[in-house]
C-alpha cells in the first residue's frame, strides 16, 4: 500500500532555505501513471498548492511561489523534494506531499502524506 | 484570500443532510469540470472524497455527493454521522497559469 512520508527540519530561520523530502514506499516515483505534489496549510488556515513534479523532472509551480521554489525528483532514492528560499514567517505551515494521477484531471491529490510542521522563526 | 469562497462553518444533527457551497469568480472547475472536495478530520491529512465534480473514489460512502452550477460547486453529506466532523475544502482548476486553487474550507459540526 502506498505511503508518503515527509521529512526535514521543523524549524527554519527567516531568510534561510526550507528543504523537505517526501519518501515513497509501496510505489515508485517513476510510475508513469502519477505526478507528485506539495501542498501546505498554515496553522488554522486553508490549503495552498505549492508545486508538482513528474518523474522525468518536469515541474509545475504556483506562480506566487515560483521565484523561490524548486521541486525535484530522485528516482534512485524513490523520493522527491521541495526547496523554498528566503523564507519568512508567512511560510510557516504544515507541508504535505501527495500523489496526483497522470490523467486529464491531474490536479487532484488522491493520496497524502501525514504532513510535517515547519516553523519559520529566529 | 482564497480564490474560492466557502462558508466558514456548517452544522447538522445526526441523520440530517448538509450542503456546502464553493463559489468562484468564474466557472468553477472550468469547462472541464475539474472540481474536487477534501475532508480533513482533526489532526489528520486531507482525504479526497469527490473529484471531477461528482465522482467518488473507491471506499468513499455514497452519502457524499457533488454537483456544480456555473460559478458554484456543492458538496452534500447525507445521513450525517459523528465521524463526518471536520473541515471540508473544495478545489478547482484555475487555468494554465495557476493550475489549482483551494477554498478556505468549511468546518462541519455534528450536533
Amino acid at each position: 500500500q502506498l505511503q508518503l512520508q515527509e521529512s526535514g527540519p521543523g524549524l527554519v530561520k527567516p531568510s534561510e532555505t526550507l528543504s523537505l523530502t517526501c519518501t515513497i514506499s509501496g510505489g515508485f516515483i517513476s510510475d508513469i501513471n502519477y505526478f507528485w505534489g506539495w501542498i501546505r496549510q498554515p496553522p488554522g488556515k486553508g490549503l495552498e498548492w505549492i508545486g508538482t513534479v513528474y518523474y522525468s523532472g518536469t515541474t509545475y509551480y504556483n506562480p506566487s511561489l515560483k521565484s523561490r521554489l524548486t521541486v525535484s525528483v530522485d528516482t534512485s532514492k524513490n523520493e522527491f523534494s521541495l526547496k523554498l528560499v528566503s523564507v519568512t514567517a508567512a511560510d510557516t505551515a504544515v507541508y504535505y506531499c501527495a500523489r496526483q494521477p497522470n490523467a486529464d484531471d491531474w490536479l487532484m491529490f488522491h493520496r497524502w502524506g501525514q504532513g510535517t510542521l515547519v516553523t519559520v522563526s529566529s | 484570500q482564497s480564490a474560492l469562497t466557502q462558508p466558514p462553518s456548517a452544522s447538522g444533527s445526526p441523520g440530517q443532510s448538509v450542503t456546502f457551497s464553493c463559489t468562484g469568480t468564474s466557472d468553477v472547475g472550468g469547462r472541464s469540470n475539474y472540481v474536487s472536495w477534501y475532508q480533513q478530520r482533526p489532526g489528520q491529512a486531507p482525504k479526497l472524497i469527490i473529484f471531477e465534480v461528482t465522482k467518488r473514489p473507491s471506499g468513499v460512502p455514497d452519502r457524499f455527493s457533488g454537483s456544480k452550477s456555473g460559478n458554484t460547486a456543492s458538496l452534500t453529506v447525507s445521513g450525517l454521522q459523528a465521524e463526518d466532523e471536520g473541515n471540508y475544502f473544495c478545489s478547482s482548476y484555475a487555468g494554465t497559469n495557476n493550475y489549482v486553487v483551494f477554498g478556505g474550507g468549511t468546518k462541519l459540526t455534528v450536533l
